[in-house]
């Protein structure tokens, strides 16, 4: 059975500081697709990245980065220089080659204080 | 473009109305999507419709009654609800059904039902 775990309910952290955002997954499957999304205030979900799972390259955008690491069944999404405008809810989801429904972990909040 | 509108972004019924949540998508995807999403959690998948049919139904009580009218619009009629179903209604559109595809969101209609 698939299962996304977020072991970070609530972040708080100092604008400018750096913020990992944890994510473990299971699944039985070899092909598979990772996802991350950023929910603010406003309650929109807001697509981030995906990446399936022959693509274990580390990916940046800006300040943002992931770490996929299959070795840990991990996908952790770092904030570099953190700013207020980067509180939100961040859920990490998994989608399997099999047409399921996206998983998605419980979110962690973050909250970025000036 | 990438956007998913959703309309109205607030809704206040009482528990023997008759409403709709309208969902309407311009990026030429076959696939549309209805979450629910209760406060401090995950959205939780309603039903998907594939090429304008339906492809899954979660168990949803009929209560919730979705419609398909053509591929860039997806309805949801709501009636005899109960206060249990306050929430954010998310609508969600991709590509197409399958776990390749990213799921792109609305901003969503947050309902009351006193």
């Amino acid at each position: 059975a698939q299962k996304v775990t977020q072991a970070q309910t609530e972040i708080s952290v100092v604008e400018k500081e750096d913020v990992t955002l944890d994510c473990v997954y299971e699944t039985r499957d070899t092909t598979y697709y990772l996802f991350w999304y950023k929910q603010p205030p406003s309650g929109e979900l807001v697509f981030l990245i995906r990446r399936n799972s022959f693509d274990e390259q580390n990916e940046i955008s800006g300040r943002y980065s992931w770490n996929f690491q299959k070795s840990t069944s991990s996908f952790n999404f770092t904030i570099t220089a953190s700013q207020v405008v980067d509180s939100a809810v961040y859920f990490c989801a998994l989608s399997d080659s099999g047409n399921t429904p996206l998983v998605f972990g419980k979110g962690t909040r973050l909250s970025v204080i000036a | 473009d990438t956007e998913v509108t959703q309309t109205p972004k607030h809704l206040v019924m009482g528990m023997t109305n008759k409403k709709s949540l309208k969902c309407e998508q311009h990026m030429g995807h076959r696939a549309m999507y209805w979450y629910k999403q209760k406060a401090k959690k995950p959205p939780e998948l309603m039903f998907v419709y594939s090429y304008e049919k339906l492809s899954i139904n979660e168990s949803v009580p009929s209560r919730f009654s979705p419609e398909c009218p053509n591929s860039s619009l997806l309805n949801l009629h709501l009636h005899a609800l109960q206060p249990e179903d306050s929430a954010l209604y998310l609508c969600a559109s991709s590509q197409d059904r399958l776990s390749t595809d990213t799921q792109y969101f609305g901003p969503g209609t947050r309902l009351t039902v006193l």
